[in-house]
């Protein structure tokens, strides 16, 4: 595709449940990122992947949170037992060249109640 | 700690250059400037970015210090499509992410 796509646009748990959100990448982009925004404030970085590995995953807050990238392309955040202070926008976005001119996507806004 | 200052707010007219200003006098000398901005339910976009010299591209310019203690990037005409939230972000051109802050909210009016 043109850009990168996140499913869903929005999702809707309850408290404790498992979620997945998912990032599709622009078809080449060997670098992709997941960030996290809470209302009012700029992203933060969870994690980076380089091809099918993730380089640093030094922003991910606890290991409730986990993110696959098994064939280098798409790539799967998950996050267990969620809270609801998880509720955010969560932003994946993918570069051509290592960390300049990230492209995003427009992010999977996730509400837990 | 934020390695930037940024305004929280500007105004700016339409068809007037927008200056947002930007404060990073702890800049060390592998470090870049990044700028990205965000549009109201859109993930942030992509600017431009510096490491010594000028730059400029088809939607901006950035223009360092030469101490490169400060930046300030350049929207030559503004529309009302520029409204947006803009970030200033410093990193090294080896690190593996970037760390916004809240950057300045521009308000392009009529």
């Amino acid at each position: 595709g043109a850009g990168v796509s996140q499913t869903p646009s929005n999702k809707v748990t309850e408290k404790g449940k498992y979620v997945e959100l998912r990032c599709d990448p622009i078809s080449g982009h060997t670098a992709l990122y997941w960030y996290r925004q809470s209302l009012g404030q700029g992203p933060e970085f969870l994690i980076y992947f380089q091809g099918t590995g993730a380089a640093d995953d030094s922003g991910l807050p606890n290991d409730r949170f986990f993110a696959v990238r098994p064939e280098g392309s798409v790539s799967t955040l998950k996050i267990q037992r969620t809270e609801r202070g998880d509720s955010a926008v969560y932003l994946c976005a993918s570069s051509l060249v290592d960390r300049i001119g990230y492209t995003f996507g427009s992010g999977t806004r996730l509400t837990v109640v | 700690d934020a390695k930037t200052t940024q305004p929280p707010s500007m105004d700016c007219a339409e068809g007037r250059a927008a200056n947002l200003p930007c404060n990073h006098s702890t800049i060390s000398g592998n470090e870049y400037v990044y700028w990205y901005r965000q549009i109201h339910s859109q993930g942030p976009q992509y600017i431009i970015h510096g490491l010594k010299n000028n730059e400029t591209n088809e939607m901006a310019s950035l223009i360092i210090t030469e101490d490169r203690k400060s930046s300030t990037l350049i929207l030559p005409h503004a529309t009302l499509r520029d409204t947006a939230v803009y970030y200033c972000i410093v990193e090294a051109g080896t690190a593996s992410k970037l760390t916004f802050g809240t950057g300045t909210r521009l308000q392009v009016t009529l």
